[in-house]
């Protein structure tokens, strides 16, 4: 069965501190893909990045970098220099490259950050 | 291009009653997909529409049904609300639901049950 896991249920951080939120997630499949979203307190999830499987290059894109390794199951998400509207709750989710047409979320990292 | 559009924003209902919650998706999208979002269960899905038929359905009882219509807007059903359907409802399209694709998601229907 497909799960992921988030298992930082808050992080509190300094505006322009790095913040770094962690993913765990589970698969039988060769061929996925692991995706960060963003809900801000208006509710709407916002698409941040996509990894797929395989491919384990990590990238850097602004602000924001990732972390994907296949060997531990991970795809860690970092913000580098927080600002105050990087707040919001930040979801993990996992999908199979075809076939049943949904995600797995993880339970998401709220993520203060103070100014 | 305008983005996915879910409504109402908000509704109050009474146990018993159902619900009919509405969403249009982003033009060119033929992907519809419903999930529920509680503080407890975070994000679970309830089920995909394509081309008006379901493709996938989540771990939720009958009562919550959904159809698309030949514009790909959609709609879902609860029936018999029960305390416990209070939540946060979002509806996400894609091009083709497949797993590769990106979803955008609309700002959700908030249902409370009282």
């Amino acid at each position: 069965a497909q799960k992921v896991t988030q298992a930082q249920t808050e992080i509190s951080v300094v505006e322009k501190e790095d913040v770094t939120l962690d993913c765990v997630y589970e698969t039988r499949d060769t061929t996925y893909y692991l995706f960060w979203y963003k809900q801000p307190p208006s509710g709407e999830l916002v698409f941040l990045i996509r990894r797929n499987s395989f491919d384990e290059q990590n990238e850097i894109s602004g602000r924001y970098s990732w972390n994907f390794q296949k060997s531990t199951s991970s795809f860690n998400f970092t913000i580098t220099a927080s600002q105050v509207v990087d707040s919001a709750v930040y979801f993990c989710a996992l999908s199979e490259a075809q076939g049943t047409y949904k995600y797995i979320f993880g339970t998401g990292t709220r993520l203060k950050v103070l100014a | 291009k305008a983005g996915v559009t879910q409504t109402p924003r908000y509704l109050i209902k009474t146990r018993g009653q159902q619900v009919t919650l509405s969403c249009s998706p982003i033009s060119g999208h033929r992907s519809v997909s419903w999930y529920q979002q509680t503080p407890g269960q975070g994000l679970q899905f309830l089920f995909e529409y394509f081309s008006e038929t379901q493709r996938n359905k989540g771990n939720f009882p009958g009562r919550f049904s959904g159809r698309q219509f030949s514009n790909s807007r959609s709609e879902m059903n609860v029936s018999t609300l029960e305390l416990g359907d209070s939540a946060l409802y979002l509806c996400a399209s894609s091009r083709e639901g497949q797993g590769r694709e990106k979803l955008f998601f609309g700002s959700g229907t908030q249902l409370s049950v009282l």
